[in-house]
């Protein structure tokens, strides 16, 4: 059964620094998604993305992140200058609405992101 | 306000019992989709079941089934024949179809312990 896939598992980092966190969605789907979940918090949307453009983003999705499709199987998010804060599960996601009934999003196994 | 409300922070069921995880949410949305997720201990978000709006029946899933009660905008999971592997974080969630734009909302969770 296709999956998303999501790499790395963990990674850890020192504030200040850059990370990428890298997604392969499933392969027919069209829309692509990034969450985050604070530990034993809600999981929180974050920004969607279709058509090699964001179609939408929360407050949270501030100018320290971004998204890009670099080619036509990975969907990545770099954190810029990562914060304490930042520390959280993210999961990507992906969805194929156009079909009746499969409004469902796909979610990855997530990349456990710390801060120090 | 709440969109997704689970009262249950936590629950409790013998092995081979059924249990019912409560979720409420709130849209004006006439046109929506609710989800219910699985999270086990090691992080991943396991999809389980969908609920669209205009379904006239419950959807059902194996051992998962959703109750579906529209006007009193429910859609509360049930889990027959608990199994020891169904400990887990269980999440309602919800996309509003034409008002929400692309995200999901999720609840705040239920964790579930299968006694055996």
């Amino acid at each position: 059964e296709p999956e998303v896939t999501q790499t790395p598992s963990h990674q850890v980092t020192q504030m200040g620094q850059e990370v990428i966190l890298r997604c392969v969605p499933i392969s027919n789907h069209l829309y692509f998604y990034w969450y985050r979940q604070i530990l034993g918090q809600k999981v929180e949307f974050l920004v969607s993305f279709y058509n090699n453009e964001i179609s939408e983003k929360s407050e949270i999705f501030d100018d320290q992140f971004s998204v890009e499709r670099p080619d036509g199987s990975n969907f990545t998010l770099k954190i810029r200058s990562t914060k304490l804060e930042d520390s959280a599960m993210y999961f990507c996601a992906s969805s194929d609405p156009g079909t009746p009934g499969e409004e469902t999003q796909y979610f990855g196994p997530g990349t456990r992101l710390l801060v120090l | 306000a709440q969109k997704i409300t689970q009262t249950q922070p936590g629950m409790f069921v013998q092995e081979k019992e059924a249990v019912t995880l409560d979720c409420t949410y709130d849209t004006s949305d006439p046109s929506y989709g609710l989800f219910w997720y699985k999270q086990p201990s090691s992080g991943e978000m396991i999809f389980l079941i969908y609920q669209g709006s205009y379904d006239q029946q419950n959807a059902t899933e194996g051992r998962y089934s959703l109750n579906f009660q529209k006007a009193r905008k429910s859609a509360n999971l049930v889990i027959s024949a608990s199994q020891l592997g169904d400990s887990a974080m269980y999440f309602c969630a919800m996309r509003e179809l034409n008002t929400g734009g692309f995200k999901t909302i999720f609840g705040a969770g239920t964790r579930l312990f299968v006694k055996a």
